[in-house]
């Protein structure tokens, strides 16, 4: 049974910081891994896929990794900003269909 | 175009009640799924149609069940509503045996059992 784990469950860090979010997952055989956002009260928005074939996967700020061997993303937020303040999920899929796997979330505070 | 749409987006019902919630998927997409969003269970899978057939479904009681029309469109019902059930209820749309298939959510539909 696929766990997918996020560490850690929070953190803060001052503006112009880089972050660093990781997820963990104990079932390698994955059909892509998604990374979300969601804003308080909201829904999620997607914000990087990798398939299981890739290694990493850029959009502006943001990088993700997949290390599928070793069951791990990492995503990267560079010169995080007070609007990045969110909750950050990653979730896996074992197949082409819809059902995903997620991790508990990573609640991020940028100060200013 | 028009993202995932779901109506409604806030209720209130009263144990023992049955709510019906919808989700509009994003225009072209046939796969539907939901799922139950609560502080202490975190995003949890409920189920996933796809061509009006249940593809997929997550460990739920039978009191929460879903239908999806021929236009993709697609409705979950709980009934005999319990204080439990209060949470965001997301709906989610994708394509399907695409390689980059991203899966894209709705604003998601908040129940409050009371």
């Amino acid at each position: 049974k696929q766990e997918v784990t996020q560490i850690p469950a929070a953190l803060s860090v001052p503006e112009g910081e880089n972050l660093v979010l990781n997820c963990s997952f104990t079932d390698s055989a994955i059909y892509n891994l998604q990374w979300f956002r969601q804003d308080p009260g909201k829904g999620l928005t997607s914000l990087l896929l990798i398939q299981s074939s890739q290694r990493e996967q850029t959009s502006g700020r943001l990088n993700a990794s997949l290390d599928k061997s070793s069951g791990r993303s990492t995503l990267y937020i560079a010169a995080s900003q007070p609007g990045d303040s969110a909750t950050y999920l990653c979730a896996v899929r074992g197949d082409s269909w819809g059902k995903l796997q997620f991790g508990a979330g990573t609640q991020v505070v940028v100060t200013p | 175009k028009a993202g995932v749409t779901q109506t409604p987006r806030y209720l209130i019902k009263t144990r023992g009640q049955q709510v019906t919630l919808s989700c509009s998927p994003i225009s072209g997409h046939r796969s539907v799924s939901w799922y139950q969003q609560t502080p202490g269970q975190g995003l949890q899978f409920l189920f996933e149609y796809f061509s009006e057939t249940q593809r997929n479904k997550g460990n739920f009681p039978g009191r929460f069940s879903g239908r999806q029309f021929s236009n993709s469109r697609s409705e979950m019902n709980v009934s005999t509503l319990e204080l439990g059930d209060s949470a965001l209820y997301l709906c989610a749309s994708s394509l399907v045996g695409q390689s980059g298939n991203t899966i894209y959510f709705g604003e998601g539909s908040w129940l409050t059992v009371v």
